[in-house]
C-alpha cells in the first residue's frame, strides 16, 4: 500500500531553533507539494516541485523557509529561525503528472509543529 | 474575499439524513474541481472529482454550476462514518494551476 511518509510526526521546539521536516513521496510520483494547515488560514500551498525542480514557492515566507528535493525520494522543508506563528500542521503531498498539476494529490500524515 | 468559500458548519444531522454542502469560488478561469475529506487530526483524502455534467459515487453526488461559480456535494443516507470535514478544492487556470482549498465544512452525523 503505497503512501507518502513524513517525519517527524510531532515536533515541539523553542523560538529561534531550526526545524527540518522530511517527506518521502510515493515511488514514481514526480510532483511534490508542501502545505501548511492552521485553524485560521486552512490549507495553504507553500511550495511545489515537479521532477525535483521547484516550480512555485510563492506561498512560502522566503526569509525563513526553504524547500528542497535532494533526490526523488526525499523532500525537505526547513524553517530557520522558527517563530511561534509557524505552529501548524505541515503536510507533504505527491502526485503523478497529468498536465502541469496532475490529478489526485496523496497527502502524508503531516508534521504537527509547535514553536514555543 | 477568500478564493474558495464554504460554510464552516458544523452540520449536525441524524443518521439516514440527506445533507448538502455548498461552495463558491471567485476565479472564473478555474478549470478543475474536487471534494476532499479530512478526518479529525488526519490528512485530506480525495473524495471525488466534480465534473461539469455532475457526477455520482454511491451516496455522494457532486454538482458544478460554472455560471454561478458554485459547487455542491450531496450526501444521502448519511452514516456515522461520514462525520468529517469536507474540503472544496479548486484548481486555477493553466497558468497558475494551484489547488486552492476552502476552509472546510464540518459534518457530524449523530446516531
Amino acid at each position: 500500500d503505497a503512501r507518502v511518509t513524513q517525519t517527524p510526526r510531532h515536533k515541539v521546539t523553542e523560538m529561534g531553533q531550526e526545524v527540518t521536516m522530511r517527506c518521502q513521496p510515493i515511488l514514481g510520483h514526480n510532483t511534490v507539494f508542501w502545505y501548511r494547515q492552521t485553524m485560521m488560514q486552512g490549507l495553504e500551498l507553500l511550495a511545489y516541485f515537479r521532477n525535483r525542480a521547484p516550480l512555485d514557492d510563492s506561498g512560502m515566507p522566503k526569509d525563513r523557509f526553504s524547500a528542497e528535493m535532494p533526490d526523488a525520494t526525499l523532500a525537505t522543508l526547513k524553517i530557520q529561525p522558527s517563530e511561534p506563528r509557524d505552529s501548524a500542521v505541515y503536510f507533504c503531498a505527491s502526485g503523478s503528472q497529468a498536465g502541469v498539476w496532475g490529478n489526485e494529490q496523496f497527502f502524508g500524515p503531516g508534521t504537527r509543529l509547535t514553536v514555543l | 474575499r477568500k478564493e474558495v468559500e464554504q460554510d464552516p458548519g458544523p452540520f449536525n444531522v441524524p443518521e439516514g439524513a440527506t445533507v448538502a454542502f455548498n461552495c463558491t469560488y471567485s476565479n472564473s478561469a478555474s478549470q478543475s474541481f474536487f471534494w476532499y475529506r479530512q478526518d479529525c487530526r488526519k490528512e485530506p483524502k480525495l473524495l471525488m472529482s466534480v465534473y461539469s455534467s455532475g457526477n455520482e459515487d454511491g451516496r455522494f453526488t457532486a454538482q458544478l454550476n460554472r455560471a454561478s461559480q458554485y459547487i455542491s456535494l450531496l450526501i444521502r443516507d448519511s452514516k456515522l462514518s461520514d462525520s468529517a470535514t469536507y474540503l472544496c478544492v479548486v484548481r486555477g487556470s493553466s497558468n497558475t494551476g494551484k489547488l486552492i482549498f476552502g476552509q472546510g465544512t464540518t459534518l457530524q452525523v449523530k446516531p
